[in-house]
């Protein structure tokens, strides 16, 4: 399978343990993305890269979330102090920049914050 | 900043009818649209999309039109099976030249519940 992958698929966690989830993209693509989803809402964006830099970073990414690509392959998002309210599915997605960039998604990591 | 919003929240049809779900955006500069599809448990999968620059496009049973001036998009299904019934997502981004070819991060809309009754 050459589609992105994200491991854990599935997190529980006790409220205020940090923990960490991967991404690998698909190989050739140079952006990844971060976005979040909850119960019942479409995803919502976090963060992107763009080979190795970090480009952007929603508002929702407060001080406790933190990414990296230290390589510009596979990409980790960190959250410190985990609380309730993170329990979501975190989801990857990755593309090939240029005019028909398309970005295309892996199956998530489901984290859930007791 | 964007804002995509998305009706119907859940839709019913019978195997072989149509479906249409519709979805409105604010930001006049929003040039990509694409839809995705999310079945229970995976992460949310490209069906169609469509750039700014065309009206209409279409790929076997799916077909989705865009009114730039009412700034409106649609997703169309013709002859729905049952393997068609997941959450469907619309999104909307800026796609420019930003950082050597950019396209922006994707707005989605809160997402449809299509169920196909056999």
């Amino acid at each position: 399978d050459t589609g992105v992958s994200q491991d854990p698929r599935h997190k529980i966690t006790k409220r205020g343990q940090n923990v960490t989830f991967r991404c690998d993209p698909i190989s050739e693509h140079n952006r990844l993305y971060w976005y979040r989803q909850t119960l019942g809402q479409g995803p919502e964006f976090l963060t992107y890269f763009q080979n190795e830099a970090q480009l952007e970073k929603s508002r929702l990414l407060s001080d406790r979330f933190s990414a990296e690509r230290p390589k510009g392959s596979f990409s980790t998002l960190e959250i410190q102090r985990t609380e309730q309210g993170d329990s979501a599915m975190y989801l990857c997605a990755s593309s090939l920049s240029g005019r028909e960039e398309t970005q295309y998604f892996g199956p998530g990591t489901r984290l859930l914050v007791l | 900043g964007e804002n995509v919003e998305q009706h119907p929240s859940t839709l019913s049809v019978q195997e072989g009818d149509s479906a249409v779900i519709k979805c409105t955006y604010s930001d006049s500069a929003s040039n990509y649209f694409p839809w995705y599809k999310q079945e229970l448990g995976k992460g949310p999968q490209l069906i169609i999309d469509i750039r700014s620059n065309v009206g209409e496009k279409k790929d076997q049973r799916i077909a989705v039109t865009l009114n730039k001036t009412a700034k409106h998009f649609s997703l169309h299904i013709t002859e729905t099976q049952p393997e068609d019934s997941a959450v469907y997502f619309c999104a909307a981004s800026i796609s420019g030249w930003n950082y050597g070819g950019s396209q922006g991060n994707l707005i989605f809309g809160k997402g449809t519940k299509l169920s196909v009754k056999p």
